[in-house]
């Protein structure tokens, strides 16, 4: 068993729709979690992060965080064809982040 | 500054060559790190520095990688004797040390193809 576990989708939704997003893990060290947004030949860009237990909003992006049963979410509202792309989350057991722990990556394609 | 710079982009070679990688972070960020991402999967950890000390190594940096920084800026990864499981994109990421776990910073990476 993998530390995070992501599928790869691949998630197709009509513009304006909302998206749901999540990872499971299974390593209860982990503290920080984040999720990354990467458009293809691309790197990985910061989306989004969270510290512990609980919600985050962020324009049209919530991250949540339930670490009784090791599970995070990202939800898009309102989704847009630009939010076309692979989106990871990343998770650390150090606030120092010195190795990530990536999930495979969802890709999500919004058609208009 | 314009972000993380890698260099090359893309790099075909033949198997059994000796291949190197430039990463260029972002001018004030003391620490960089590296990952390998192959085809539907996510980046995966290689090593880590902070400055010029390379201080974590992952199980998948092999005797045949070598990387280094010296003097703290530019980072370099050497592959060598490269083999076709190999290929993958190689990224760099750099971060300040107080921004720690949410403050990386990715660079589009080096799509490595070894025939």
């Amino acid at each position: 068993q993998k530390e995070v576990e992501q599928d790869p989708g691949p998630l197709s939704v009509p513009e304006g729709a909302i998206v749901s997003l999540n990872c499971t893990y299974s390593n209860s060290a982990f503290q920080y979690f984040m999720w990354y947004r990467q458009y293809s030949r691309k790197g990985p860009e910061l989306l989004m992060y969270t510290y512990s237990s609980g919600n985050k909003e962020d324009g049209r992006f919530t991250a949540q965080v339930d670490k009784s049963s090791k599970y995070i979410s990202l939800f898009i509202r309102d989704s847009q064809p630009s939010d076309s792309a692979t989106y990871l989350c990343a998770m650390s057991i150090n606030q120092a982040g010195t190795a990530l722990i990536f999930g495979k990556g969802t890709t999500l394609s919004v058609s208009s | 500054d314009t972000g993380v710079s890698q260099d090359p982009r893309h790099k075909i070679t033949k198997r059994g060559q000796n291949v190197t990688f430039r990463c260029d972070p972002i001018s004030e960020h003391n620490r960089l790190y590296w990952y390998r991402q192959t085809l539907g999967q996510g980046p995966e950890f290689l090593t880590y520095f902070q400055n010029e000390a390379q201080l974590e190594k992952s199980r998948l940096l092999s005797d045949r990688f070598s990387a280094e920084r010296p003097k703290g800026s530019f980072s370099t990864l050497e592959i060598q004797r490269t083999e076709q499981g190999d290929s993958a994109m190689y990224l760099c990421a750099s971060s300040l040390g107080i921004s720690g776990v949410y403050g990386y910073t990715f660079g589009s990476g080096t799509r490595l193809t070894v025939v």
